[in-house]
């Protein structure tokens, strides 16, 4: 069975820092990963996705993301947050054939 | 492109009413659409598969007499919510697999609808 953690339900830092958001998967086969952003009362907006090819994916608004499947991990990085990057954000794990599974999200705070 | 839209954004009813969600693909074909129920600072949860011309596959605990779902055509999915009551308050969210993607799964996601039963 597919599963995807997000072991930080809060992360704060500041602005203008490096910030960080975690994700491992579980999945049979390859990966299909994806990172998406959610803003209150708001759907989610697509940041980025890996399919296949190089492992760092770049994406929306600045950030990126680095493929690690020795570590099954898809962790999502930006070099210097806004405050405006203040939202949840969620993973989201699939493969051929199979539903999307989202982790649990991570709440991102970026304090001015 | 790969754009997906809902109507209503929000909706307000009484215990007892229905409400009907549309769920549109703008400006692709989407043969399989998927509803997601999102309770507050919770992740979504999958609540049915539409595919276009069948019926819909529910996930687990989800009641298909209470959320009655219609994928009539390539560019529209309706999620109908019978006798609403109050636990049905939730963030109800779309989304559409388009066809030529179809084999990397990925799903284009709506705005959302916030439903309030009273």
């Amino acid at each position: 069975a597919q599963s995807v953690a997000q072991p930080e339900d809060q992360v704060n830092v500041a602005e203008g820092n490096p910030l960080t958001v975690k994700c491992t998967y579980s999945v049979s086969g390859n990966p299909y990963l994806f990172w998406y952003v959610q803003y209150p009362n708001r759907g989610l907006q697509f940041l980025l996705k890996y399919i296949t090819g190089d492992n760092l994916v770049k994406g929306s608004y600045g950030f990126e993301a680095e493929f690690n499947k020795s570590q099954t991990s898809f962790h999502l990085k930006k070099p210097s947050a806004l405050v405006s990057d203040s939202a949840l954000y969620f993973c989201a794990v699939t493969n051929y054939g199979q539903n999307f599974v989202f982790g649990p999200g991570t709440r991102l705070s970026v304090l001015p | 492109g790969a754009v997906v839209s809902q109507h209503p954004s929000r909706v307000i009813c009484k215990s007892g009413t229905s409400v009907k969600i549309e769920c549109r693909s703008l400006d692709f074909q989407a043969t399989t659409m998927f509803w997601y129920r999102q309770f507050p600072k919770q992740s979504l949860m999958l609540m049915a598969t539409s595919n276009e011309g069948s019926k819909a596959t529910y996930e687990q605990g989800v009641e298909k007499d209470k959320f009655l779902i219609n994928h009539a055509s390539l560019t529209l999915s309706t999620l109908t919510v019978t006798s609403a009551h109050p636990e049905d308050s939730s963030f109800y969210i779309c989304s559409a697999r388009d066809i030529e993607l179809a084999a990397y799964n990925e799903q284009f996601f709506g705005p959302g609808t916030r439903l309030t039963v009273l």
